[in-house]
């Protein structure tokens, strides 16, 4: 593709509900990884994949969020249990194996609990 | 443990002033810095890297190994340079790239 997509683009959910997002990476970048931008704050890292590796799941903020990663492509990060303070642009970024290499972002999915 | 800092999270300068964007990380082997930019409403994206040497939008930042440094630098800021900044460290081998809290830059007419 043309680059790393996230879908969908914004998202209302009530407080207490379930909520899936989607990144597709840009094809045959082994790494993915998925952050969270509050308003007006910077980057929290949440879930980094790389290739079959475990997943570094350190930023994860609480039990409520996971990820998965099928195929070695698409992920999708689930929060369960929605809560107002959960309300965010989820950013995914991809980029090749290597660590010196360029992370290619999404546009995000903005996610507004009420 | 490799860390990355960014000791300003906002930086507002007049226009045509010299602006100079923090960056100090924690690695204690050879590490791959990098800039990124996101203005508004656009993607988070790659300003620069460390190994390439270049200058971006005026913009150059040097690696100082002894003072674990990566500061952005651009002698006369322009309003269109407002924007958020990330300072990111990696390494080669896929480690995973490490991203700092970002610093705000606020460029005044």
């Amino acid at each position: 593709g043309a680059g790393v997509s996230q879908s969908p683009s914004n998202k209302v959910t009530e407080k207490g509900k379930d909520v899936e997002l989607r990144c597709d990476p840009i094809s045959g970048h082994t790494a993915l990884y998925w952050y969270r931008q509050s308003l007006g704050q910077g980057l929290e890292f949440l879930i980094y994949f790389q290739g079959n590796s475990a997943p570094d799941k350190s930023g994860l903020p609480s039990d409520r969020f996971s990820a998965e990663r099928t195929g070695g492509s698409v992920s999708t990060l689930t929060i369960q249990r929605t809560q107002q303070e959960d309300s965010a642009v989820y950013l995914c970024a991809s980029s090749e194996q290597r660590g010196d290499t360029e992370a290619f972002f999404g546009q995000g999915t903005r996610l507004t609990v009420v | 443990a490799q860390r990355v800092t960014q000791p300003e999270k906002l930086l507002s300068v007049f226009k045509g002033a010299p602006v100079e964007l923090k960056c100090n990380y924690s690695y204690s082997g050879s590490p791959e810095l990098f800039w990124y930019v996101q203005y508004s409403r656009q993607r988070l994206q790659l300003l620069l890297r460390h190994i390439s040497r270049e200058s971006i939008k005026g913009f150059t930042a040097d690696l100082n190994k002894g003072e674990t440094s990566f500061h952005l630098k651009k002698p006369f800021a322009q309003e269109e340079d407002s924007a958020m900044y990330y300072c990111a460290l990696s390494r080669s081998g896929g480690f995973k790239t490490i991203f700092g809290a970002g610093t705000r830059l606020f460029v005044k007419a």
